[in-house]
């Protein structure tokens, strides 16, 4: 199984930059690396993929270690929305387009 | 607007009792899934589809049917539900990124919380 760990809760400060980081030692040359969150009662919802280099989106930005055993979320400018619980995922058509959500981190936004 | 929609929203049943939960997207997406959430344990993908007629089992697909007659619908069955079946079931679905050869944003549903006396 395509399966990564991420600590269980983090903090951070209203208006300062967030890293989230996940591992994903058994990551696959054809694993995509993707990032959900899921906001209190509510589905989770899409926030960014890639596969080998860095993205950017109007939402974070995903950096890749070079070996790609690991990834960090970046939310440039932390804002009260964004506590939400964050999934890191590893998602390939070889590994039958089967998504391991995992337990996420539980990120808390301090004003 | 484009959505996912499930029904129903909360129903509590009786263990033994056929139920079905249904899922219906507006995206013309390929991909469609099921996962249930529950404390401790996160989401668990149920069962997926990437197209019609083509279903594939997730992670925890034990007492769970599938079926994909149409790309716009995919109910999820529990033919004799037990109390281990309540949970917090979400349905998803996605559009297949020809360019990268995966699924990419998968758009859920608001949930279903279903409880099983």
């Amino acid at each position: 199984d395509a399966k990564t760990t991420q600590p269980n809760s983090m903090e951070s400060n209203e208006e300062e930059p967030v890293h989230l980081p996940c591992n994903h030692s058994t990551i696959s040359g054809t694993d995509y690396i993707h990032w959900y969150r899921q906001l209190p009662s509510q589905g989770p919802e899409y926030v960014i993929h890639g596969l080998t280099s860095n993205v950017n989106n109007r939402m974070a930005s995903l950096a890749i270690a070079e070996d790609r055993k690991s990834s960090t979320l970046i939310l440039h400018r932390a804002t009260l929305r964004d506590a939400a619980v964050y999934y890191c995922i590893l998602g390939s058509s070889n590994t039958g387009n089967q998504f391991y959500f995992g337990t996420g981190t539980s990120l808390t936004v301090i004003p | 607007e484009a959505q996912v929609t499930q029904n129903p929203r909360y129903l509590i049943t009786v263990t033994g009792k056929k139920l079905t939960v249904t899922c219906s997207q507006n995206m013309n997406h390929e991909y469609m899934s099921w996962y249930r959430q529950d404390p401790g344990l996160g989401l668990r993908q149920i069962y997926y589809s990437m197209n019609v007629e083509v279903t594939d089992k997730g992670d925890v697909p034990e007492g769970y049917k599938v079926s994909r007659k149409e790309k716009r619908n995919f109910p999820l069955i529990l033919e004799s539900p037990s109390p281990n079946q309540t949970s917090l079931y979400f349905c998803a679905s996605s559009l297949w990124d020809w360019a990268s050869g995966i699924y990419n944003e998968q758009f859920f549903g608001p949930g279903t919380r279903l409880t099983v006396l």
